[in-house]
């Protein structure tokens, strides 16, 4: 099984400030990685697919890069409706897998 | 643009078996292209793949609950279900259905059911 490990696990940022995830696979995924957001009592939301590929819908300030086994999540601009967990996903082997969550809190 | 819903009880009692159906609109399971995935979160925790099937009634189980689960495609009614047996408390989690497009490199659950949660209590 691929582990994904998310750091950091939580995170408290100013508005307009600019976040980092990351997420670092255990073994070679290619890039067969996306992101999700998930808000409170809300099912996750696709944000990024095949870790650099845009989704319709989403704000540009999303945007995620890597390959292999180290990814990352950015968020240009933190706005407060951001305010979420985020789950990186492998669907390079199965079974598929998702990293721990990182928590972005607003200040 | 395809919806899932999940439907079924929200408490089980210990020892039972959990059964949850996710009902299919705005697209037919049977026109093939696509997995359907069952996936659950513990309450304030993170997100663990269950198993998805496909519309012929293949199926890929995560090996850390294959010796419980069974789930199972109904064409006629665009429906697909969960059974996860012999549950305990460490059941109790948010039960999600989703769907992804069928790609040799794997693809992105998308769209999600809102979840449904299961508690598992006497």
């Amino acid at each position: 099984e691929i582990v994904l490990t998310q750091s950091p696990d939580f995170q408290s940022v100013t508005p307009k400030e600019k976040v980092t995830i990351t997420c670092r696979a255990s073994q070679s995924i290619g890039s067969s990685l996306h992101w999700y957001q998930q808000k409170p009592d809300q099912s996750p939301k696709l944000l990024i697919k095949y870790a650099s590929q845009s989704i319709s819908g989403v704000p540009s300030r999303f945007s995620g890069s890597g390959s292999g086994t180290d990814f990352t999540l950015t968020i240009n601009s933190l706005e407060a409706e951001d305010a979420a967990a985020y789950y990186c996903h492998q669907s390079s082997s199965l079974p598929q897998t998702f990293g721990q969550g990182t928590k972005v809190e607003i200040k | 643009q395809v919806q899932l819903q999940e439907s079924g009880p929200g408490l089980v009692k210990p020892s039972q078996t959990l059964s949850l159906t996710c009902t299919v609109s705005g697209g037919s399971i049977s026109s093939g292209g696509y997995y359907w995935s069952w996936i659950r979160q513990h309450p304030g925790k993170g997100l663990e793949w269950i198993g998805y099937i496909y519309y012929s009634g293949s199926t890929y189980y995560n090996p850390s609950l294959k010796s419980r689960v069974t789930i199972s495609v109904d064409t006629s009614k665009n429906q697909f279900s969960l059974k996860l047996s012999s549950v305990t408390a460490a059941d109790t989690a948010v039960y999600y259905c989703a769907s992804q497009v069928v790609a040799a490199s794997g693809n992105w659950f998308d769209p999600w059911g809102q979840g449904t949660l299961v508690t598992v209590s006497s």
